[in-house]
């Protein structure tokens, strides 16, 4: 059974880089038929695509958030990751990591981590 | 960005109701068009995909339809189990917009 789980700081400062993880665990993550994606929910608002990576390297970004992030996977450790810099309070979300087919849906999703931005 | 619109924002129903959410592309998305199901806590469930395929797992009570701009997600029954926000997201094309949710409440 595919498991995904993020890691990283609950907490960052403003202007600071928000920085997670997504490891996946039960399958690999070098296939050609997958993307590894990463969205996120504000508080009482709703779901918000970032973008996704495919493990060949391609790259998939959000136009409102592209010069500020960036998406990278490590096929050695079975991992994909997110930075997003120069964050404000508008960045706190649950940030959630997912696997997507090719034009498909997001089948399989972490259980998501709350990051706060504050100082 | 192609812009997907719910609607209802939130609708009240009883056990057993059968319910309709719709959700509208702002450009023509053939079929790919995916639902979720999204509890607080909780990872957003996958429920419809392609428009109209139930996902692996899924009760059949939960049904969609529609192409091109106009799709329908529907709960035949619903169950005290059901009560959510549910979301749409279009798979067409990159940014993989979601609808602004419909939450289901108890009446």
């Amino acid at each position: 059974q595919l498991q995904l789980q993020e890691s990283g700081p609950g907490l960052v400062k403003p202007s600071e880089t928000l920085s997670l993880t997504c490891n996946v665990s039960g399958g690999s993550i070098s296939s050609s038929n997958y993307y590894w994606g990463w969205i996120r929910q504000p508080p009482g608002k709703g779901l918000d695509w970032i973008g996704s990576i495919h493990y060949t390297g391609s790259t998939y970004y959000n136009p409102s958030l592209k010069s500020r992030v960036t998406i990278s996977v490590d096929t050695s450790k079975n991992q994909f990751s997110l930075k997003l810099n120069s964050v404000t309070a508008a960045d706190t979300a649950v940030y959630y990591c997912a696997r997507a087919t090719s034009g498909g849906p997001n089948d399989y999703w972490g259980q998501g981590t709350l990051v706060t931005v504050s100082s | 960005d192609i812009q997907m619109t719910q609607s209802p924002s939130s609708l009240s129903a009883s056990v057993g109701d059968r319910v309709t959410i719709t959700c509208r592309a702002s450009q023509t998305i053939s079929s790919s068009l995916n639902w979720y199901q999204h509890k607080p806590g909780k990872a957003p469930k996958v429920l419809i995909y392609f428009a109209s395929s139930l996902q692996s797992g899924v009760p059949s009570r939960f049904s969609g339809s529609g192409s091109g701009t106009d799709f329908t997600l529907t709960i035949s029954s619903l169950q005290p189990e059901d009560f959510a926000t549910y979301y749409c997201q279009q798979s067409y094309s990159t940014p993989r917009t979601f609808g602004q949710g419909t939450k289901v409440e108890i009446k």
